[in-house]
């Protein structure tokens, strides 16, 4: 079975602070993408990034960074200095190859405190 | 109007009533999805249509009626709901993937918060 735990429900910090997003997934499938999408109070979710499975590298963009551990099966994401409009509800999710099914996890309300 | 559109962005509704929500995507996609988003839950994938066909119906209630008429507009026509189906419900769109490509993400409307009284 497929799952994604995003076991940080919500996250409060100060503006300039780091701050990590946790992501573990589950799957039996040896080929998946994995995703984060950000959903601010407006309500519709943003695309932030898809990774595949068998490129590990981590990746930057700007001040947010993901960190993709097959061997623990994390895809964490962090964001560097964090601003007020960061404040929003972080998705993680899952897919296999060839689908077009996420499996989203429950999601981290960040909040960004000036 | 650029991405993904859902209409009304806000609706009321009594159990005996019928409304429909409406999604327009101008992404040039084939594959559009609608979503429920309830409190503290993962979202939950209801209907997905690909190439105007359906492909996806994970056992969601008969109150709730999707209609695909072409690749940019998607329906979903509820009637006679209950006041658990109060939630965001969110249209998606994507590359269809099972044709070959591999730009799976999905792209998001702002979505339609759903009151039933």
């Amino acid at each position: 079975a497929q799952k994604v735990t995003q076991a940080q429900t919500e996250i409060s910090v100060v503006e300039k602070e780091d701050v990590t997003l946790d992501c573990v997934y589950e799957t039996r499938d040896t080929t998946y993408y994995l995703f984060w999408y950000k959903q601010p109070p407006s309500g519709e979710l943003v695309f932030l990034i898809r990774r595949n499975s068998f490129d590990e590298q981590n990746e930057i963009s700007g001040r947010y960074s993901w960190n993709f551990q097959k061997s623990t099966s994390s895809f964490n994401f962090t964001i560097t200095a964090s601003q007020v409009v960061d404040s929003a509800v972080y998705f993680c999710a899952l897919s296999g190859y060839n689908t077009d099914k996420l499996i989203f996890g429950t999601g981290t309300r960040l909040q960004v405190f000036p | 109007e650029t991405g993904v559109t859902q209409t009304p962005r806000h609706l009321v509704m009594g159990m005996t009533n019928k409304k429909s929500l409406k999604c327009e995507q101008h992404l040039g996609h084939n594959a559009m999805y609608w979503y429920k988003q309830s409190a503290k839950k993962p979202l939950e994938l209801m209907f997905v249509y690909s190439l105007e066909e359906r492909v996806e119906n994970n056992s969601v209630p008969s109150r709730f009626s999707p209609e695909c008429p072409n690749s940019s507009h998607l329906f979903l026509h509820l009637h006679t709901l209950q006041p658990e189906d109060s939630a965001l419900y969110l249209c998606a769109s994507s590359q269809d993937p099972t044709s070959g490509s591999q730009n799976n993400e999905q792209f998001f409307g702002p979505g339609t918060r759903l009151t039933v009284l």
